[in-house]
């Protein structure tokens, strides 16, 4: 079976320092991978999305960014946090074909201070 | 920006039947409408998706409205465990990128 795993669980980092968040599948080839993010009391935001290695797609621009470097691991990374990074993140991933119903991993809960 | 409409907030007796709409007018013919639901402090959890027959599972149905404009989650009896954030989606025509709208908080009383 299919198992979506992120780390850490939660965080809290001073701004202006970096950030790296990372998301694992394990139990699929070749998933889509999905970031999002969820402010307190909010719903959810697409940041990023990959159909494989190396590709990414940005919905926001913002001073996050994203990477694959293998098939079943995404990555969410910042050089500089701000205040406005605080939130929810979210990991997902999709079968590359079908009706892509979604599945999240746990999150992570990230503050800055 | 393809969207959904969904009413913020409804609420519900324990045992009885819920509701929930959503409309999605710009959807495409061939994409799937899913729901999500949302527990505090959890990634969204899958509930039920379906294209144009109206759908079962142990979870919900989904009743979906003939030109497809609009779908209807349904829980037949509401318990207390399941007041969440309820969320419909679909993906967007000819893009591997899905967007959530901002959801339904159910609450049930008991």
């Amino acid at each position: 079976s299919q198992t979506i795993h992120q780390w850490p669980a939660t965080l809290v980092q001073p701004v202006g320092s970096p950030l790296s968040l990372e998301c694992t599948v394990e139990g699929t080839s070749n998933p889509n991978l999905y970031w999002y993010r969820q402010a307190a009391g909010r719903g959810l935001q697409l940041l990023f999305y990959s159909v494989g290695i190396g590709q990414i797609s940005s919905e926001v621009p913002q001073n996050l960014s994203a990477s694959r470097p293998q098939d079943r691991q995404f990555i969410l990374s910042s050089k500089k946090l701000l205040l406005s990074d605080s939130g929810f993140y979210l990991c997902a991933w999709t079968g590359a074909v079908g009706w892509y119903t979604q599945y999240f991993g746990p999150g992570t809960r990230l503050t800055v201070l | 920006d393809a969207k959904t409409t969904q009413p913020n907030s409804m609420e519900s007796n324990e045992e009885e039947p819920v509701h929930l709409p959503c409309n999605h007018s710009t959807i495409s013919g061939t994409d799937y409408i899913h729901w999500y639901r949302q527990l505090p402090s959890q990634g969204p959890e899958y509930v039920i998706h379906g294209l144009t027959s109206n759908v079962n599972n142990r979870m919900a149905s989904l009743a979906i409205a003939e030109d497809r404009k609009s779908s209807t989650l349904i829980l037949h009896r509401a318990t207390l465990r399941d007041a969440a954030v309820y969320y419909c989606m679909w993906r967007q025509p000819n893009n591997n990128d899905m967007r959530f709208g901002a959801g339904t908080r159910l609450t049930v009383k008991p």
